[in-house]
């Protein structure tokens, strides 16, 4: 499809194991973007990536997130030794420029 | 302090109403700034750019203050199918880098 494509669409996972969610953004967005909303809760920033640039990682809530872009197209994010409060919907977008962003159907993570 | 705030809500009004929200940010630098509609489990999707003027689409009207670091947002003659929440977006401050409000939750009841 020509939409932006996350997968997997749920993850089921123990405590303390490592997780990789992946994102697949819309060909020719340079821009890539990383949220987190947990239940009734707004989007929390994680990380961002534009083009060749450095990415912006200031939204990553502790060392054990981290993310990649490469190629400048497909983007993982991983979650090392998960928490349960790590269990959340993880929303990737992509845009050409900042706005407007365009938003995959999410990873659901459910920490055991 | 949140960089963007929002009132939760709900709000709930009858058809044909017309209801308004704000949203308030704190950083001065900011740029951009956006209205996007979230629907229950579903994701969030663009439904207008605020200006400095201030701009109208339809039956939505958004409104920047940058005088008092806030932007609004108004629908007129409200449908059941605007029953949704709404999420104030703002740029921070330069770059791309975005910050969503936690979002205001409008009912709209026959």
């Amino acid at each position: 499809g020509a939409g932006v494509s996350q997968s997997p669409s749920n993850k089921v996972t123990e405590k303390g194991k490592d997780v990789e969610l992946r994102c697949d953004p819309i060909s020719g967005h340079t821009a890539l973007y990383w949220y987190r909303q947990s239940l009734g809760q707004g989007l929390e920033f994680l990380i961002y990536f534009q083009g060749n640039s450095a990415p912006d990682k200031s939204g990553l809530p502790s060392d054990r997130f981290s993310a990649e872009r490469t190629g400048g197209s497909v983007s993982t994010l991983t979650i090392q030794r998960t928490q349960q409060e790590d269990s959340a919907v993880y929303l990737c977008a992509s845009s050409f420029g900042g706005q407007p962003q365009h938003f995959g159907d999410g990873t659901r993570l459910s920490i055991l | 302090r949140k960089e963007v705030e929002q009132d939760p809500g709900p709000f709930n009004v009858p058809e044909g109403a017309t209801v308004a929200f704000n949203c308030t940010y704190s950083n001065s630098a900011s740029q951009s700034f956006f209205w996007y509609r979230q629907d229950c489990r579903k994701e969030p999707k663009l439904l207008m750019s605020v200006y400095s003027s201030g701009n109208e689409d339809g039956r939505f009207t958004a409104q920047l203050n940058r005088a008092s670091q806030y932007i609004s947002l108004l629908i007129r003659d409200s449908k059941l199918s605007d029953s949704a929440t709404y999420l104030c977006v703002v740029n921070s401050g330069g770059g791309f880098k975005t910050i969503f409000g936690a979002g205001t939750r409008l009912f709209v009841k026959a």
